[in-house]
């Protein structure tokens, strides 16, 4: 069974750099046919796609947060990663990650997510 | 740009049927959108319910189903029951590889 397990700090002060990383189990990020994928969900409200890269590492981005957004993939380690730059209170939130399939653009696999708050 | 609309809350009795649609503030929705479904308890992670607009995930009951209805994507539930309380979001494939959410329905069962 696929896992996604999201690990960072769960606290961000505000102006400074959001990183979070998504540790996939058993198989490989480099799987073919997944986007892997962050999402985050702001307290109270709904769910808000970021971005994903592709398992042949093209990225695409949320346009509302592309000027501040990096997804990244370290192969060695089985991780994705999330980098949001110049972050403010509006970027506090729970941050899953999860895994799409190609070409049916959804959602099969999330992780437990995790709650980064900005001070 | 155009936004993902969902009915922001909706109601049904138990045992009852409720459709919750998902549409765009511009255009139709048809199936080249791929419509998704979530359920999300608060607290909880998201479920996954239908993908490319009528396939249901591995174990979601049958009461559950998909389709397009009129211009709009829609979610019915037949035969409701207590644990189908919760929020339910849609999701759509743009194009260009952008994807978004809409705002989310909180289905009462009472």
């Amino acid at each position: 069974q696929v896992q996604l397990q999201e690990s960072g700090p769960g606290l961000v002060k505000s102006s400074e750099t959001l990183s979070l990383a998504c540790t996939v189990s058993p198989v490989s990020v480099t799987s073919a046919n997944y986007y892997w994928t962050w999402i985050r969900q702001s307290p109270g409200k709904g769910l808000e796609w970021i971005g994903y890269i592709f398992y042949t590492g093209s990225t695409t981005y949320n346009p509302s947060l592309k000027s501040r957004v990096t997804i990244s993939q370290d192969t060695s380690k089985n991780q994705f990663s999330l980098t949001l730059t110049s972050v403010t209170a509006a970027d506090t939130a729970v941050y899953y990650c999860a895994r799409s399939l190609y070409y049916y653009w959804y959602i099969d696999v999330w992780g437990k997510g995790t709650t980064v708050t900005v001070s | 740009q155009t936004v993902v609309t969902q009915e922001p809350s909706f109601s049904v009795s138990p045992g009852g049927t409720v459709t919750l649609t998902c549409g765009l503030s511009s255009g139709s929705v048809s199936s080249h959108y791929y419509p998704s479904w979530y359920q999300q308890t608060p607290g909880q992670t998201p479920r996954t319910l239908i993908y490319t607009t009528k396939v249901r995930s591995s174990g979601v009951p049958d009461r559950f189903s998909g389709s397009i209805v009129g211009n709009k994507a829609a979610l019915t539930i037949t035969g409701a029951q207590a644990e189908d309380d919760s929020y339910y979001y849609c999701g759509l494939y743009m194009g260009s590889g952008i994807w978004v959410f809409g705002g989310g329905t909180k289905l009462t069962v009472l």
